[in-house]
């Protein structure tokens, strides 16, 4: 069975912390995706990373960063977290023979 | 810039009856299209694909339809069951590019 899981279900930290986000796949999928999902927008694309230290900016990556030392660990970091960035954080990853993603159980930040 | 739009944010549904979801895209190179369905607090499920050189695919009581020229997707399910209520969202990507662009979801309420 397939597995994208994320470290957190629930957060909550206060403006100004550094954030970090965990995301592991165990598919050996080269690709992997940092979603934030708010009402009304859908699911935006952070960052995205093709392979190990790969990385390339989605359509909202201000104010995040990310980290992808190994294949299966995709890292999201809120370098100085706002109260704009309480959401639904969403890592996906699939491989290049397959486009069907698979997302992970999604991570409620709350900035307070 | 939304590339992908579904214009209805809510639809409500008899149970046992069919429920249409709909979803237009504006990116003329986008070639894969995909649905899933989302339930509260957890990662979207996929659900069933479609490749441009098709205009139809089937699964089970889902049924995706692609209309190419109009830009014009949509999601079929019948008979509905009380388990389909959630956020659908569709997504597509061009070209063996693998980044997903997703719409903003429509909250299917199927009514017993």
């Amino acid at each position: 069975d397939v597995k994208v899981t994320q470290s957190s279900r629930y957060l909550v930290k206060r403006t100004g912390e550094k954030v970090f986000l965990e995301c592991v796949q165990d598919m050996d999928h080269e690709n992997m995706f940092w979603y934030r999902q708010d009402p009304g927008l859908g699911l935006r694309l952070i960052y995205f990373s093709y392979d190990v230290k790969m990385k390339e900016k989605g359509d909202i990556p201000e104010g995040y960063s990310v980290s992808r030392e190994k294949k299966e660990r995709f890292s999201l970091i809120l370098e100085s977290a706002s109260t704009n960035q309480t959401s639904m954080y969403l890592c996906a990853s699939f491989s290049t023979s397959n486009t069907e993603a698979f997302f992970g159980q999604g991570t409620r930040l709350t900035v307070v | 810039d939304q590339q992908v739009k579904q214009n209805s944010p809510s639809l409500s549904v008899q149970e046992g009856r069919i429920s249409i979801l709909n979803c237009d895209y504006t990116n003329s190179m986008f070639d894969y299209f995909l649905w899933y369905k989302k339930y509260p607090a957890e990662g979207p499920t996929f659900l069933i694909s479609i490749s441009s050189i098709k205009d139809k695919n089937e699964d089970g009581r889902f049924t995706v339809f692609l209309n190419k020229s109009a830009k014009h997707l949509s999601l079929h399910i019948v008979p509905s069951q009380p388990g389909d209520s959630a956020v659908y969202f569709c997504a597509a990507s061009a070209g063996g590019n693998e980044k997903l662009t997703f719409g903003t979801g429509t909250r299917l309420t199927i009514i017993p």
